[in-house]
C-alpha cells in the first residue's frame, strides 16, 4: 500500500525558504521508473505542477518557478524534500507531494500541507 | 511549454445526466493525458491515465478518450459522489515538463 505524507511549516514570512518534506512507504525511490512530484494549489484555485524527481535523480521543475525550487530525495529515508526561496504571499497554497507512475501522472497523493506566507 | 484548456469552467447537472467535459492541448501530446477528480479539502484521485486507461477502481461511468490536442472525459451517468472539480493533465514524454488544465467544476443543477 503506497501512502504519502507531507510535512513543514504552516506558516513562513515573506523572502523566507520553505522545506517541505515528502515521507512515503510502499515504494522505493531506487526502483526504476519511479519519481516523487510536487504540486500546489492555491485557496480556491487550480492545480499547479511544480517538479518531480525521479529514482536516478532524474529532476524536472515548472519553468515560471524554476529558479526559486530545488527537490532532493534520501532513499534511506525515504523521504523526498522541496526547498522554495523567496517565498511571497501569492505562494500561500496547499503542497502535494505525489507518486509519479509512468514517468508523467501521479496515482497517489498525500494529503497536503497548508502553507500561508504572511508577515 | 504546454497548455491545457478545459471547457466548461463549470457545469450544471442532474442525477443521472450524462457529462462531457473537454480539454485541449496547445500542441500534439499524443495520448499522454490523465484525468483527476478533486472533491473539496482532499487530494486528487486519478481517474484515467494514457487518454483511456481506466485507473484500478474507478467506476465503469468515467470514459476518456482522445488524442493529439482534443480529449474528453464522459461520465455516462453522473452519481452524487461525483460532484466534484475535474483536471487534466498532459506527461508529454517530449516535454520536459507537466501541466495541469484549469478545472471544470461539475455541481448540482
Amino acid at each position: 500500500q503506497i501512502t504519502l505524507r507531507e510535512s513543514g511549516p504552516t506558516m513562513v514570512k515573506p523572502t523566507q525558504t520553505l522545506t517541505l518534506t515528502c515521507t512515503f512507504s510502499g515504494f522505493s525511490l531506487t526502483t526504476s521508473g519511479v519519481g516523487v512530484g510536487w504540486i500546489r494549489q492555491p485557496p480556491g484555485k487550480a492545480l499547479e505542477w511544480l517538479a518531480v524527481i525521479y529514482w536516478d535523480d532524474d529532476q524536472r521543475y515548472s519553468p515560471s518557478l524554476r529558479t526559486r525550487l530545488r527537490v532532493t530525495k534520501d532513499t534511506s529515508k525515504n523521504q523526498v524534500v522541496l526547498i522554495m526561496t523567496d517565498m511571497d504571499p501569492v505562494d500561500t497554497a496547499t503542497y502535494y507531494c505525489a507518486h509519479n507512475r509512468d514517468w508523467g501522472y501521479f496515482d497517489y497523493w498525500g494529503q497536503g500541507a497548508l502553507v500561508t506566507v504572511s508577515s | 511549454d504546454i497548455q491545457m484548456t478545459q471547457s466548461p469552467s463549470t457545469l450544471s447537472a442532474f442525477v443521472g445526466d450524462r457529462v462531457t467535459i473537454t480539454c485541449r492541448a496547445s500542441q500534439s501530446i499524443s495520448v499522454w493525458l490523465a484525468w483527476y477528480q478533486q472533491r473539496p479539502g482532499k487530494a486528487p484521485n486519478l481517474l484515467i491515465y494514457k487518454a483511456s486507461s481506466l485507473e484500478n477502481g474507478v467506476p465503469s461511468r468515467f470514459s476518456g478518450s482522445g488524442s493529439g490536442t482534443e480529449f474528453t472525459l464522459t461520465i455516462s451517468s453522473l452519481q452524487p459522489d461525483d460532484f466534484a472539480t475535474y483536471y487534466c493533465q498532459q506527461y508529454d514524454s517530449y516535454s520536459p515538463t507537466w501541466t495541469f488544465g484549469q478545472g471544470t467544476k461539475v455541481e448540482v443543477k
